[in-house]
């Protein structure tokens, strides 16, 4: 079936620490989107990639780098500038085709904690 | 800046009853609107879409109705049931060039048995 997979489901970061969350998806979508959620909290956008090779910061992009070397690919790393990382994390995707029609498909996310 | 609102925060009704979940936003150039569910835990699924040219769209029991120039959205779910518990959000996209979504902060819905 096609869809989102996000990796880990958990993952614990230590202080001054750089971690990478992972995002493929197989829906052959050309956008890719992060999203953080903190509790009780809508989602906020991180950085988001239109097309291989470019992305574009959301609205709290500092603390946080992303690639897209794939279509099917979109790594998130958290570093360690960012200073109140412990959030859940959504990956997040659909097509530019027919773009209006579509809504986002989303993972299951990752919840990051600090050690 | 457009900013989304949801109320309640919370909801608790006996199973069986018609409810109604609320969203506004500030700008009226939306877009479209669109509704997810999200279980605890869990992304979120994707239940209605709906065009700023449309007035609303229905699926199953859930029904959602947009009022662009009041900047009001309504989420109608019919006989609630057990299994509706959930968190829902509603997210407008402001423009056709990208996907970028603004979100409410969501309703968290009990339906008792």
């Amino acid at each position: 079936d096609g869809g989102i997979t996000q990796s880990p489901k958990y993952l614990f970061r230590k202080e001054g620490q750089n971690v990478t969350l992972s995002c493929e998806q197989n829906l052959n979508h050309d956008a890719m989107y992060w999203y953080r959620q903190d509790p009780g909290q809508g989602l906020r956008l991180i950085y988001y990639s239109q097309i291989v090779n470019d992305f574009q910061k959301g609205d709290i992009a500092e603390g946080y780098s992303v690639s897209r070397e794939k279509k099917e690919s979109f790594p998130l790393t958290v570093t360690s500038a960012q200073k109140n990382p412990t959030a859940f994390y959504l990956c997040a995707s659909n097509s530019l085709a027919h773009f209006s029609n579509q809504p986002q498909h989303f993972g299951d996310g990752t919840r990051l904690s600090i050690l | 800046k457009q900013e989304v609102t949801q109320i309640p925060a919370a909801l608790s009704v006996p199973e069986g009853e018609n409810l109604v979940l609320n969203c506004s936003f500030t700008d009226s150039a939306i877009y479209n609107l669109q509704w997810f569910r999200q279980d605890p835990g869990k992304g979120l699924t994707s239940l209605l879409l709906i065009q700023s040219s449309q007035r609303e769209q229905t699926s199953g029991r859930l029904n959602a109705s947009l009022d662009k120039s009041s900047g009001r959205s309504t989420l109608y779910i019919a006989a609630s049931q057990p299994g509706d518990s959930a968190t829902y959000l509603c997210a407008v996209r402001l423009d056709s060039n990208t996907g970028k979504l603004i979100f409410g902060q969501g309703t968290t819905l009990q339906v008792k048995p």
